[in-house]
């Protein structure tokens, strides 16, 4: 049973690119959440997604955008890149039931590196 | 004041002693709590959660919620230095809503 998965697992950007960062729920779950995390700090919720919609986002500004596709897989977007944006970015995977809700799964992770 | 605040540490314990770390949260709403545990370069890993009052045990590890004074915490029995990470606790206030997380407790188990 594959886990949560995500790519790239690094990268280097360079300010003001755009970066595309991808995740896999595990399976049976349909939520996909991403979080930013930087160094010494807990992790941000950005945005959620479910059945392919923007459920709740976070306080982060309207660069930062995302979409599920059918499969229930995401994307995360970073438009006009900062340099404060370099950290860890992280999907999360839950489900809809109470136990599948409470199991929230975290991927590898993408470090983002921008210069 | 901060949503969910945790001692950042470092915490450290003799290996085979019990570490306690500690957690508290600010909405009166929040339902469910969550601690993850987080080795350096690496992505959270779910320990376990809880939502009711009491206690709740799973191996060496025993999670206790008080929602009465705000508070929840993690205990580990049986300290490993395998179990020296940054412990982050969450909290949730819906279900299948955002988790928000403390800034995380480093715990350092030495043999």
């Amino acid at each position: 049973d594959a886990g949560v998965t995500q790519s790239p697992t690094h990268l280097i950007k360079t300010r003001g690119q755009q970066v595309t960062l991808r995740c896999s729920p595990k399976s049976g779950h349909d939520t996909v959440s991403w979080y930013q995390q930087a160094l010494g700090q807990g992790p941000q919720f950005i945005f959620q997604y479910y059945e392919e919609e923007e459920r709740q986002r976070g306080n982060f500004p309207d660069r930062f955008s995302g979409h599920q596709f059918p499969n229930y897989s995401s994307e995360l977007n970073v438009n006009a890149l900062l340099l404060g944006d370099s950290a860890l970015y992280l999907c999360a995977s839950s489900g809809r039931d109470r136990f599948s809700g409470n199991t929230i799964y975290f991927g590898e992770g993408s470090w983002l590196t921008v210069v | 004041q901060k949503e969910v605040e945790q001692n950042s540490g470092p915490l450290s314990v003799p290996e085979g002693a019990i570490a306690s770390l500690n957690c508290t949260y600010s909405d009166r709403g929040s339902q469910s709590f969550f601690w993850y545990r987080q080795y350096s370069g690496k992505s959270p890993e779910l320990i376990m959660f809880i939502y009711s009052n009491g206690d709740k045990e799973d191996g060496r590890f025993t999670a206790q919620l008080n929602k009465a004074s705000q508070y929840v915490s993690l205990l580990i029995r049986d300290s490993q230095p395998s179990d020296s990470a940054t412990y982050l606790c969450a909290v949730r206030n819906n279900q299948g809503g955002k988790l928000i997380f403390g800034q995380g407790t480093e715990l350092s188990v030495k043999p």
